[in-house]
């Protein structure tokens, strides 16, 4: 089966920066997702990554190192809007999304 | 406007009945998903269909069923064999199955069994 580990929770200050960790072991690689939700709402499409290295988005940075199995999400300038659940999605080698069980980011002003 | 849409947003059935979600795109996409959504879980795989009548199931497909008879509809039926059917439901839609096509979700059905 899939592993894909990320913290259960995270606290920061508004204007801050936070750095979400998401490790994962799968029978094959095809590209890893970061993912937004907002309680009791969809996900919403934040990143892709599926070479090596930093993708920058605005305020938004994934970045993968594939032999290491590990991504990150930074997320700069915290805004309280940014208060959601941030997941970690891997497609595998069937090409098949498994997800993470998300990361609940609290920003505090 | 393109997107997805799922409804009802929330569905209370009484425990033993079948109930069908409803999932539709206009966003001219081959694949589309089911998954459900339970607290401190991630995202779990239903069904997949890549392409018209034709489907897979995922990861926990037991006690629901799905069809594709059309591009833009892929409806889910929660059976009377699912032993724990309250849940968020969420339908997503790509372009194909390749590496680089994002799935893009749908507003969510929260289904209730009472």
């Amino acid at each position: 089966g899939q592993n894909i580990d990320q913290p259960t929770e995270m606290t920061a200050t508004e204007g801050a920066i936070v750095q979400i960790n998401c490790t994962y072991q799968t029978s094959g690689f095809n590209g890893l997702f970061w993912y937004q939700q907002h309680a009791g709402e969809a996900p919403t499409f934040l990143s892709y990554n599926v070479l090596d290295g930093l993708e920058e988005k605005g305020r938004f940075s994934s970045f993968l190192s594939r032999s290491k199995g590990y991504s990150y999400l930074l997320l700069k300038e915290l805004q309280m809007k940014d208060s959601a659940s941030y997941l970690c999605a891997v497609r595998d080698g069937d090409y098949k999304l498994s997800f993470g069980a998300g990361t609940t980011v609290t920003v505090r002003a | 406007d393109g997107g997805i849409t799922q409804s009802p947003k929330y569905l209370f059935r009484k425990e033993g009945q079948n109930v069908t979600l409803s999932c539709e795109q206009n966003l001219n996409h081959d694949a589309m998903y089911w998954y459900r959504q339970d607290p401190g879980q991630g995202l779990r795989l239903i069904y997949y269909s890549q392409i018209v009548n034709d489907f897979q199931k995922g990861d926990i497909a037991e006690g629901y069923s799905v069809s594709r008879e059309k591009k833009e509809s892929f409806p889910l039926t929660v059976t009377s064999a699912q032993k724990n059917p309250t849940a968020f439901y969420l339908c997503a839609s790509s372009p194909g199955t390749s590496g680089s096509d994002t799935q893009y979700f749908g507003p969510g059905t929260r289904l209730t069994v009472l």
